[in-house]
């Protein structure tokens, strides 16, 4: 099945820091979502994209939609201690015939106050 | 969590028993998705619905589980004869509209145990 290669799996980092994470895919997708998931919680929507080169902000974050429609990125600016939590992009395969969304495999972030 | 509520939260269950997972989703929304979560991994899809139909199943494991979306009442996914490997978070996204682009809005998740 398809899948989306997110990185980094894991990051430490200090406060006040600022945080890249990216995921990528081998085909085209239409739609990139960006969910921050607390522990034992579910996902929370912090970003969607929905055109190729598309730049959107959520306060301190920040999220492209790749040219190429194979990749997204998202930017954390100034890390806070609340930061911490599980990223996991999602994306809608351009050749989906539903509404399915593929999710990455997270990356875990941890601040350091 | 943007209004999809699911209940149980937590469900402990032996091995052969059944589990019954509810979803109710936001006001409004018509369709429904499941997803599975393990351990220190990823969302995988298991189904997609509408009100009384079943969009796309291709996630979901032929035997033992099934999921409904009835006119009236909450979804839910079934899992029959439960095995130690069906112990997971399982989700449930809920969206308004058919049009593609439409974010999903999850629950809290059901915690399934098996012993």
């Amino acid at each position: 099945g398809q899948q989306l290669n997110q990185s980094p799996q894991s990051m430490f980092i200090q406060e006040g820091e600022d945080v890249s994470m990216n995921c990528t895919s081998s085909s085209i997708f239409n739609t990139w979502l960006w969910y921050k998931q607390d522990p034992g919680e579910g996902p929370v929507l912090l970003i969607a994209l929905y055109k190729a080169g598309e730049l959107t902000s959520n306060g301190r974050l920040t999220a492209q939609f790749g040219i190429t429609r194979k990749d997204s990125f998202l930017n954390i600016s100034a890390s806070i201690p609340s930061d911490v939590g599980i990223y996991f992009c999602a994306g809608q395969p351009a050749t989906s015939g539903t509404y399915k969304y593929i999710f990455g495999t997270g990356t875990r972030l941890k601040v350091l106050a | 969590n943007a209004g999809v509520m699911q209940n149980p939260r937590h469900l402990v269950r032996r091995r052969g028993q059944e589990a019954r997972l509810r979803c109710s989703p936001v006001k409004g929304h018509s369709h429904v998705y499941w997803y599975r979560q393990l351990p220190e991994e990823g969302l995988k899809f298991m189904v997609y619905l509408q009100k009384e139909n079943i969009i796309d199943e291709s996630g979901m494991p032929k035997e033992r589980f099934s999921a409904e979306f009835p006119k009236e009442g909450p979804s839910i996914l079934r899992i029959q004869q439960v095995v130690r490997g069906d112990s997971a978070a399982y989700f449930c996204a809920s969206s308004p509209v058919s049009q593609r682009n439409q974010p999903q809005h999850f629950g809290d998740g059901t915690r399934l145990s098996i012993l």
